[in-house]
C-alpha cells in the first residue's frame, strides 16, 4: 500500500533552473492535484486533474505545468524557478467527489529551496 | 471564492487538558473534513462530516459539523503529548467543484508533557 509517493523529498535549485517533482499514486483514484504551503498562506491549490488527458489550474498556476497521460502519474514541472516558489509541495488524490464526504490522500511532499 | 477561517492559530496546552478548534465560513459546504499534519509530512484525513449537526467521535476526538454547514469544531479530550500537530479543515463543494477541496490555513497545537 504506496498511496502517493512524492519524489524528491528535498531539492535545492538555482534561480532560472527548470525540474519535475513528480508524484504517482496506486490507488486508481481519478483525481489528482497539486498543492504548495507556505508559513501563513495554508495549502494553495497549483494545477488538478480529473482523469487521464485532462488538467485544469487552481488558484497559483503561474510559473508551473502539469500534463497526466496516465491515471497513476501527474507530474509539476517548474519551468524556470523563482525564489518565490521556495515552498513545500503536496500532491494528492481522492477516490470520489469531495462535496459527498471522499477525503484526500496526500503525499508526504518536496521541500524546494529556490536560491 | 469560499474561505475557511480556523482559531486559533496557534494552541499550547499541557498534556490532560481539553481543547477546542474552530472553523468558520460565510459559505455552505456539502462536506467538512479534518486533518492532521506531522512535521515533515503530508496532511493525514481524520475525519469526514457531511450532514448538517453531525457529530463523529474518534477515541478521544470530537468532531461537530454545525446545523447551517459553515462552520466545524474538533474537540479534543485530556489531550495527549501525540496529538501535538497541524489541524487542518477543509471543505469540499457539490456541482462543478465536487473534486476540489478548500483548506483553511490551520491550527498549530501543541501538548506539553
Amino acid at each position: 500500500n504506496a498511496g502517493v509517493t512524492q519524489t524528491p523529498k528535498f531539492q535545492v535549485l538555482k534561480t532560472g533552473q527548470s525540474m519535475t517533482l513528480q508524484c504517482a499514486q496506486d490507488m486508481n483514484h481519478e483525481y489528482m492535484s497539486w498543492y504548495r504551503q507556505d508559513p501563513g498562506m495554508g495549502l494553495r491549490l497549483i494545477h488538478y486533474s480529473v482523469g487521464a488527458g485532462i488538467t485544469d489550474q487552481g488558484e497559483v498556476p503561474n510559473g508551473y505545468n502539469v500534463s497526466r497521460s496516465t491515471t497513476e502519474d501527474f507530474p509539476l514541472r517548474l519551468l524556470s524557478a523563482a525564489p518565490s516558489q521556495t515552498s513545500v509541495y503536496f500532491c494528492a488524490s481522492t477516490k470520489g467527489k469531495t462535496g459527498v464526504g471522499y477525503g484526500y490522500t496526500f503525499g508526504s511532499g518536496t521541500r524546494l529551496t529556490v536560491v | 471564492t469560499q474561505l475557511l477561517e480556523q482559531s486559533p492559530q496557534f494552541l499550547s496546552i499541557q498534556e490532560g487538558e481539553n481543547l477546542t478548534v474552530y472553523c468558520n465560513s460565510s459559505s455552505v459546504f456539502s462536506s467538512l473534513q479534518w486533518y492532521r499534519q506531522e512535521p515533515g509530512e503530508g496532511p493525514v484525513l481524520l475525519v469526514t462530516v457531511v450532514t448538517g449537526g453531525e457529530v463523529k467521535k474518534l477515541k478521544r476526538l470530537t468532531f461537530q459539523f454545525g446545523d447551517a454547514r459553515k462552520d466545524s469544531s474538533l474537540h479534543i479530550t485530556a489531550a495527549q503529548t501525540g496529538d501535538t500537530g497541524l489541524y487542518l479543515c477543509a471543505g469540499g463543494l457539490s456541482g462543478g467543484s465536487n473534486y476540489k477541496l478548500t483548506f483553511g490555513k490551520g491550527t498549530l497545537l501543541t501538548v506539553n508533557p
